[in-house]
């Protein structure tokens, strides 16, 4: 079984652009959450996605939004980056919700000039 | 605000040695306390912990939870040098998101 892929693996962009993450969920599961990774706040929250809803946020700003696609694929969108979203970000996928264990792509590794 | 803290923050330890990682927690309507090991760039799944007493192992690994505490540990015996890597420890309450600790990051020297 294919595990979760993001896409792309690294990107390179400059303050004030936008950015669009992609996330493939491991085939069957219908949960999918986003997470920011940096080396002083460690993992967190950003939103988690069920059959095409929103179903929890976390403390980012309206930058920061998302979807997610009938077949359980979702993207992320950053707009007006600043340089403080360079950061890993990663997805991971769920077979429902109700804490079944997250299994975590290789994210997507954002830089912002 | 559900909160996760994990200590120490950093280890190191020489191979053969057995380490001891620590997790807290304030989940509200807590439910489940997982651990990941993360490498190089995707964390993946340990164990998952719901209740009190019972302790879940995986070879070299073991875990258990104590609910009245509020805390969990993670056990590692006869460490090898692929256990270096960061460990991380979540809580999933009535939210139904996780929220995760900083992380320990294990050194094993040979």
């Amino acid at each position: 079984k294919a595990g979760v892929t993001q896409t792309p693996r690294y990107l390179i962009k400059t303050r004030g652009q936008q950015v669009t993450l992609s996330c493939s969920p491991i085939s069957g599961h219908r949960s999918v959450s986003w997470y920011q990774q940096t080396p002083g706040q460690g993992l967190q929250f950003l939103f988690e996605y069920f059959s095409e809803t929103q179903r929890n946020k976390g403390n980012f700003p309206g930058r920061f939004s998302g979807r997610q696609f009938s077949n359980s694929r979702s993207e992320m969108n950053v707009s007006t980056l600043e340089l403080g979203d360079s950061a890993l970000y990663l997805c991971a996928s769920s077979l429902d919700r109700g804490h079944s264990p997250l299994h975590f792509g290789n994210g997507t590794r954002l830089t912002v000039t | 605000e559900d909160k996760v803290v994990q200590s120490p923050l950093s280890l190191v330890v020489h191979e053969g040695d057995t380490v001891t990682l620590n997790c807290s927690y304030e989940v509200t309507n807590f439910r489940s306390l997982l651990w990941y090991k993360q490498e190089k760039k995707a964390p993946t799944f340990l164990f998952m912990l719901t209740s009190s007493g019972i302790e879940k192992k995986s070879g070299r690994l073991s875990s258990i939870l104590d609910k009245k505490e509020l805390f969990s540990i993670l056990n590692i015996t006869a460490t090898q040098t692929g256990d270096s890597a960061i460990y991380l420890c979540a809580g999933g309450g009535g939210s139904e998101k996780l929220v995760f600790g900083k992380g320990t990051k294990l050194t094993v020297n040979p």
